[in-house]
Formats: C-alpha cells, structure tokens, sequence
C-alpha cells in the first residue's frame, strides 16, 4: 500500500461546477498537508497548505483535514477551464524534509 | 522574486552519458530539494540541502546519482552512466529554513529523455 492514495482521474467537470478532489494516506504521523497544482511541462504551484485538523479557505479553494480518517479534500468552486490541471496532494510528517506526494488527480473543466 | 530556475530545460542523450542539471534556488532560501518525476506519478523525494549540506538522501538516489551545493546557492545533480529508466522529470524546489514548516517553490524542472 502507498503512503499516500490519490484517484488519478481523469475527471471532467462543466465550468461553473464545484470539484472535490481527495487524498488518503496511511502514516498518522503527517502533520502538514499541501495541494500543488501542476500545468503540463511545469513544476507544480503550491495552493494551499494546512497544518493538523480543520478548514481552510483561500478565494475559491477550500481545503480540509481530518486526521482522523486520514483523509484530505480539496474543494475549487465555481471551476473554470484555467483550473484545468493535474492537482497532487502532498504531507509531511514534521518540519523535516521529505515531503511524500499523491500521484496527482488530472482535472478538466470543460467550458 | 524571480522564482527557482533550472537548466536545461530538456536534456536528450545516449544511454551510458553523464548529464547534469543545475538548479538556481530563490535567492533567501537556504533549503533545496531534488525530486524526480515519472508520467503519471507526483514527485518523489531524491536529496535535499540545508546551505552546502547535504543532509538526507532518499534510498532511490543509486550510487550513479549525484548532488551537490557547493557554495550554498546554486546546486547540480549529475547521473553518470544513464540508463532507460532515468528518464524522468528532474524537479528541483527551494525552501526558507526556519525551524518551522515553509513551503516549497519549484522550478519547471528538467525533463530528461534517454535514447
């Protein structure tokens, strides 16, 4: 079994619709937990980034934590085509340096 | 902020050929990360620097992999003697480091391709 568990799609969705994409993982030891964005042919652009249990919300992104279940969501409303991507969660299990990454959920919002 | 660079952009060689990469941090960042990358898959962890010092490696990095940060800025990873299944995404990514958690930036990466 993986670390980290992502549905790698694809998934399509109309513009306008409101995308949760999800991660789960097996170590309870993670702490810090991040959603990248990843364009084709480019590194992967950091989101957001949540520490333990809880929401957090930054314009249209929502990103939710629940250790308990060790699992991690992502919520985009209001989806639009340049929200077209592969999304990759990522944690890790203190401020040490290796960062484990799901391997990424490929969205497509249809116009 | 100009953001983490790194060259080239696309490297193509015969198997059995050194190749390096160099990756250029964001300038106040003292921590870097090399990561490699395969279709389909997120990045997985190689090695990663706080300034000059090397200070952890994954067991995915082989003994042909190398990594240095000679002067705690820039840093190079060079694959000598490639072989078909280096071919990969080489992403580097750069970090404050504070004692806490900060995230990590990273650069376009460079995408080797091995004939």
């Amino acid at each position: 079994q993986k670390e980290v568990e992502q549905d790698p799609g694809p998934l399509s969705v109309p513009e306008g619709a409101i995308v949760s994409l999800n991660c789960t993982y097996s170590n309870s030891a993670f702490q810090y937990f991040m959603w990248y964005r990843q364009y084709s042919r480019k590194g992967p652009e950091l989101l957001m980034y949540t520490y333990s249990s809880g929401n957090k919300e930054d314009g249209r992104f929502t990103a939710q934590v629940d250790k308990s279940s060790k699992y991690i969501s992502l919520f985009i409303r209001d989806s639009q085509p340049s929200d077209s991507a592969t999304y990759l969660c990522a944690m890790i299990k203190d401020y040490g340096q290796n960062f484990v990454f799901g391997p990424g959920t490929r969205l497509s919002v249809l116009p | 902020d100009t953001g983490v660079s790194q060259n080239p952009r696309h490297k193509i060689t015969k198997r059995g050929q050194n190749v390096t990469f160099r990756c250029d941090p964001i300038s106040e960042h003292n921590r870097l990360y090399w990561y490699r990358q395969t279709l389909g898959q997120g990045p997985e962890f190689l090695t990663y620097f706080q300034n000059e010092a090397q200070l952890e490696k994954s067991r995915l990095l082989s003994d042909r992999f190398s990594a240095e940060r000679p002067k705690g800025s820039f840093s190079t990873l060079e694959i000598q003697r490639t072989e078909q299944g280096d071919s990969a995404m080489y992403l580097c990514a750069s970090s404050l480091g504070t004692g806490e958690y900060q995230p990590q930036h990273f650069g376009d990466g460079t995408r080797l391709s091995i004939l």
